[in-house]
């Protein structure tokens, strides 16, 4: 089975730095991804991690350990459009499906 | 490239009534996927297409629940004799043949509300 963990809410400051935890058990992985998600709208695609390390994308950055079932996302210089769901998922691999297993996300509130 | 889009966006059905949606992927996306959120929780999987074929089903899709993907372009998913516990957002995502991350693109989603 699979099972996906990321704190349910945060709260940050605008133009701080925040770190968004998730850790992960599943068989098979193939591949770990962020999605942002505001409220009534569609999940859009952050970042994706497959190897150990850092990868950075402008104000965002995910890290990946696979020995530690464990990545978190980094938000630099919040802004507060940055209000909102941020949801982890992993890939397994199984068939030729590439389905995603979503945590239950993180609802990160920015204030001024 | 505008999208993946869905529709309609709302359906209020009563219980009981059958409810089908529509989802256009992005053009040239040969994967398809339905996923199912509700309040508070993160997408959960429903089905897979690849082209016109339906290669994988959830065990939440009851036999209530029918996806197609007839011409590999659009899909539909009907749900059949609705209950309460289908009220959901219902988003539908696509991926292109050979991307190397697979990155699925969501659509704004159909929320469902059965009275």
């Amino acid at each position: 089975g699979q099972n996906i963990d990321q704190p349910t809410e945060m709260t940050a400051t605008e133009g701080a730095i925040v770190q968004i935890n998730c850790t992960y058990q599943t068989s098979g992985f193939n591949g770990l991804f962020w999605y942002q998600q505001h409220a009534g709208e569609a999940p859009t695609f952050l970042s994706y991690n497959v190897l150990d390390g850092l990868e950075e994308k402008g104000r965002f950055s995910s890290f990946l350990s696979r020995s530690k079932g464990y990545s978190y996302l980094l938000l630099k210089e919040l802004q507060m459009k940055d209000s909102a769901s941020y949801l982890c998922a992993v890939r397994r691999y199984g068939g030729a499906t590439n389905k995603l297993i979503f945590g239950t996300g993180t609802l990160l509130a920015v204030q001024p | 490239d505008t999208g993946v889009s869905q529709n309609p966006r709302h359906k209020i059905t009563k219980r009981g009534q059958n409810v089908t949606f529509r989802c256009d992927p992005i053009s040239e996306h040969n994967r398809l996927y339905w996923y199912r959120q509700t309040l508070g929780q993160g997408p959960e999987f429903l089905t897979y297409f690849q082209n016109e074929a339906q290669l994988e089903k959830s065990r939440l899709l009851s036999d209530r629940f029918s996806a197609e993907r007839p011409k590999g372009s659009f899909s539909t998913l009907e749900i059949q004799r609705t209950e309460q516990g289908d009220s959901a957002m219902y988003l539908c995502a696509s991926s292109p043949r050979d991307a190397p991350t697979y990155e699925q693109y969501f659509g704004p989603g159909t929320r469902l509300t059965v009275t």
